[in-house]
């Protein structure tokens, strides 16, 4: 079993929807959480970070971390053509300078 | 440069050749990690270095894989007798600053494809 679970979708949304992506996670050790966009072709870009549990908003964008369900989520509001990307997850154990572990990435498609 | 930049951008070679991948870090960052991105996947990690030396190459598949980073900035990534499992893009990334310490920052990746 992966320490990290993704949905890999595709997911398809029409423009203006609500878009929840998610991601569990097996390793207790795990207390800095990311979320990185990353078009085709591409290196991943890094869209929202947070550390232990909590909800961080940026924008259109929210992360909610629960680790004592060992869940993550990102939520995109009014979504745009423009998001369509894959989205991964990705976390790790402790600050500094740590290798991330990621998921597998769910393709999201906005239909305009 | 103002990112990570990587080259070639693209790799075309034949199954038991020798390749090499450079990555050219963010100016004055000591951290530089690379990672593999197969077909469908995310990034998988394959070593760390901290200035000169691999601080951590835990993730590096097999000894058919090196990496160097001789002073301190630009790094290459070796992989001899290639195999066409060895077909994926690979990704170099530097850490953040202040409060994006502990994120990464990743290039463009050089996309291997072997034959």
């Amino acid at each position: 079993q992966k320490e990290v679970e993704q949905d890999p979708g595709p997911l398809s949304v029409p423009e203006g929807a609500i878009v929840s992506l998610n991601c569990t996670y097996s390793n207790s050790a795990f207390q800095y959480f990311m979320w990185y966009r990353q078009y085709s072709r591409k290196g991943p870009e890094l869209l929202m970070y947070t550390y232990s549990s909590g909800n961080k908003e940026d924008g259109r964008f929210t992360a909610q971390v629960d680790k004592s369900s060992k869940y993550i989520s990102l939520f995109i509001r009014d979504s745009q053509p423009s998001d369509s990307a894959t989205y991964l997850c990705a976390m790790s154990a402790s600050g500094g300078y740590q290798k991330v572990t990621f998921g597998t990435g769910t393709k999201l498609q906005v239909i305009p | 440069g103002a990112g990570v930049s990587q080259t070639p951008s693209n790799k075309v070679t034949e199954k038991g050749k020798y390749v090499e991948l450079r990555c050219d870090p963010i100016s004055g960052h000591t951290a530089l990690y690379w990672y593999r991105q197969s077909l469908g996947q995310g990034p998988e990690f394959l070593i760390y270095f901290q200035g000169t030396g691999a601080a951590d190459d835990s993730g590096l598949p097999n000894d058919r894989f090196f990496a160097v980073r001789p002073e301190g900035s630009v790094s290459t990534l070796k992989i001899q007798r290639t195999e066409r499992g060895d077909s994926a893009v690979y990704l170099c990334a530097n850490p953040g600053e202040g409060k994006w310490r502990d994120t990464q920052y990743f290039g463009p990746g050089t996309r291997l494809t072997v034959l």
